[in-house]
């Protein structure tokens, strides 16, 4: 049972490329997120999913597009990278219910020179 | 909007002894789960203590227990007898509804041998 799933787990981008974060999980989740954790900011949400198909903007959604074709995966990209989007990004799962806590992926540093 | 503060940046402990991080939110909510979540240097995202506001029993695992106090709208997690991996980054959530999770900015923890 891998959990939440996240690749890559290092990158390095230029200024103005673009590029995808794949998340998969394997434990049948409605919910899937997309984290970035800064120094000193803890985890802001930029993006999630309540459903195949569905997306929601999160607290910090500019520079970011994501989609959910299928249940278990829900991709992050970046069309044009930005220095300031250099930051550890982390994907999440989880039931709908509230009471259900949500299941985290090891984490992708990005760096974006 | 739901917020959760964390006014301890960071925290130290002697090994084996008793340590309390605060974490305080506001909510307009009656009905809703608060967690404690532990990030060590591995930067894995784990599950520590989960409370839900309906219960006035604090929720306790092992050495980490909670102290619940839903009036005052706080949520301060205890960890007993310290040990050397304790040492972390800290992050109270709260989640209500069909919502994401809302983090504080964490504290960080050193336990010193």
């Amino acid at each position: 049972n891998a959990g939440v799933t996240q690749t890559p787990k290092f990158r390095v981008l230029k200024t103005g490329q673009s590029m995808t974060l794949l998340c998969a999980q394997d434990m049948n989740h409605e919910y899937m997120y997309w984290y970035r954790q800064d120094p000193g900011m803890g985890l802001r949400l930029i993006h999630y999913s309540v459903g195949e198909g569905t997306t929601a903007k999160g607290e910090v959604p500019d520079g970011y597009n994501v989609s959910r074709l299928k249940k278990q995966n829900f991709l992050l990209g970046l069309e044009s990278a930005a220095p300031s989007q250099t930051s550890v990004y982390f994907c999440a799962s989880s039931y709908r219910q509230s009471y259900q806590p949500q299941h985290f992926g090891d984490g992708t540093r990005l760096s974006i020179l | 909007a739901q917020t959760v503060t964390q006014s301890q940046p960071e925290m130290s402990v002697q090994e084996a002894e008793t340590v309390t991080l605060s974490c305080t939110y506001d909510t307009s909510e009656s009905d809703y789960y608060l967690f404690w979540y532990k990030q060590p240097p591995s930067r894995q995202m784990i599950l520590v203590i989960r409370q839900e506001a309906y219960k006035q029993q604090n929720a306790t695992e092992n050495r980490f227990s909670v102290n619940f106090q839903k009036a005052a709208k706080s949520f301060s997690l205890k960890i007993s007898d310290s040990q050397l991996g304790d040492a972390a980054m800290y992050f109270c959530a709260y989640r209500s509804g069909n919502t994401p999770l809302v983090f504080g900015k964490g504290t960080r923890l050193s336990v010193i041998a």
